[in-house]
Formats: C-alpha cells, sequence, structure tokens
C-alpha cells in the first residue's frame, strides 16, 4: 500500500514569507506527527496528532509555526514569516495509533529559506 | 533535545565486513527503535526492541539492549554497498505519558565501500 507522502519535496522561500508544507498519512492511520531535522542532527518533534487534535505540540519552536489535521487525514504544517533558521528537512510519521506503535516517516520536505 | 547519541558519529568499512554502531540515552525508556535515513530525507525503519527484551534480530541485522547502562548496539552483518546510510537510534520516555514522542540521536553515518 501507499506509505506517508509529503510535498512539496522541495521549497525555497524568502526571508518573511509564509508557508504550507502537506503530508498524506497513511490510509487508517490515527496518528500523524512532525519532525524537523537539521543538518548534520537527528530528527526533532514538533507536533502530534491524535484525529483531528494537536495532543501534544509542545515541539513547535515558536508560535510562528501551526499545524492542523482538520478531517483527521492530511496534515499541513504552517510557518509565518519564515526565517533562515526555518531551513531544514521536515518529517511527517504516522502510525496506527499513538503510543507504542512504529512510526513510519515521508520522505521530507527540505524547507530552504534565503 | 537529543536524548540518544550514537557512536561512532562515522564509520567506514568494506563490502562482506561487520558493521556495529552504539546508542547510548538518557532516561527509561518503553522501545528502542532503529531507523535507517538515505541522503538525509525519509526515514526507514529497521528494528524496535522492547525495554524487557534483551536481543532481536532481523535478517542480517541484530539489536541488543542493556538497560541497566542505559545503551543499544545495532549490528549488521555482511555489509552491502547499498547499506550506506545514516543510521538512527530513536527512544520513546516511559514517564509521563508522552511515549509517542521519539527522540533520536545525531546518527551514524555508515560507508560501505565496494
Amino acid at each position: 500500500g501507499a506509505g506517508v507522502s509529503q510535498t512539496p519535496s522541495n521549497k525555497v522561500t524568502e526571508k518573511g514569507k509564509y508557508v504550507e508544507l502537506r503530508c498524506d498519512p497513511i490510509s487508517g492511520h490515527t496518528a500523524l506527527y512532525w519532525y524537523r531535522q537539521s543538518l548534520g542532527q537527528g530528527p526533532e518533534f514538533l507536533i502530534y496528532f491524535q484525529g483531528t487534535g494537536a495532543a501534544d505540540d509542545s515541539g513547535l519552536p515558536n508560535d510562528r509555526f501551526f499545524a492542523v489535521r482538520p478531517e483527521g487525514s492530511v496534515s499541513t504544517l504552517k510557518i509565518q514569516r519564515t526565517e533562515r533558521g526555518d531551513s531544514a528537512v521536515y518529517l511527517c510519521a504516522s502510525s496506527p495509533s499513538g503510543g507504542l506503535h512504529t512510526q513510519y516517516f515521508g520522505p521530507g520536505t527540505r524547507l530552504t529559506v534565503l | 533535545s537529543q536524548q540518544g547519541e550514537e557512536d561512532p558519529q562515522a564509520l567506514s568499512i568494506q563490502e562482506g565486513e561487520n558493521a556495529t554502531m552504539n546508542c547510548s540515552y538518557k532516561t527509561s525508556i518503553n522501545n528502542l527503535q532503529w531507523y535507517r535515513q538515505n541522503s538525509g530525507r525519509g526515514l526507514v525503519h529497521l528494528i524496535l526492541i522492547r525495554s524487557n527484551e534483551r536481543e532481536k534480530h532481523s535478517g542480517r541485522l541484530r539489536v541488543t539492549l542493556d538497560t541497566s547502562k542505559k545503551s543499544s548496539s545495532l549490528l549488521i552483518t555482511a555489509s552491502r554497498a547499498a547499506d550506506t546510510a545514516s543510521y538512527f537510534c530513536a527512544t520513546d520516555a516511559s514517564s509521563g505519558g508522552s511515549n509517542y514522542k521519539l527522540t533520536f540521536g545525531k546518527g551514524t553515518l555508515l560507508t560501505v565501500n565496494p
């Protein structure tokens, strides 16, 4: 079956602009996660959705970052007033439910802020 | 913050040799997982070992877990050039109800020379 997909695969934007990154989880997976990976580092947790609600957004770095999952499937990560330090690969993962399950990752979106 | 620390940071071996990577972590866990990442993009889940397990095998992979030392090792036997990738360990916290939140190390870059 289809895995987690993310679009776009690459996004180049200018400082101060707004961007949206999309994640399509594996069908039927109720849990969805966003991570951010800077160069030379491991992924860092941003936010976790169980169904439509954000169960834990403690990893979002500041209020310029926001994520939604209105119908409990596709999720969008939104970044306002982008800064050069936001440049990273944004990874989405899903799992059948939250808790002790393997998380299946998408290919990521590489965001570059000029 | 990074919970796990892999070592070595980089490992270069010849095809056919075995590769061993280590991971240390700081807090009590439910599970420890190993992931592979090619070219800085999506992570592929390799193996999950639960805190009450000591060793697990999957094909050419062997994972050990020593909870008393808060450490794990990943052994890849009879390595192939296609095994060239970054390898990450990821842990989930056993307390605080946040066992969905994976914390990754910085990874080990494995290069297998043909």
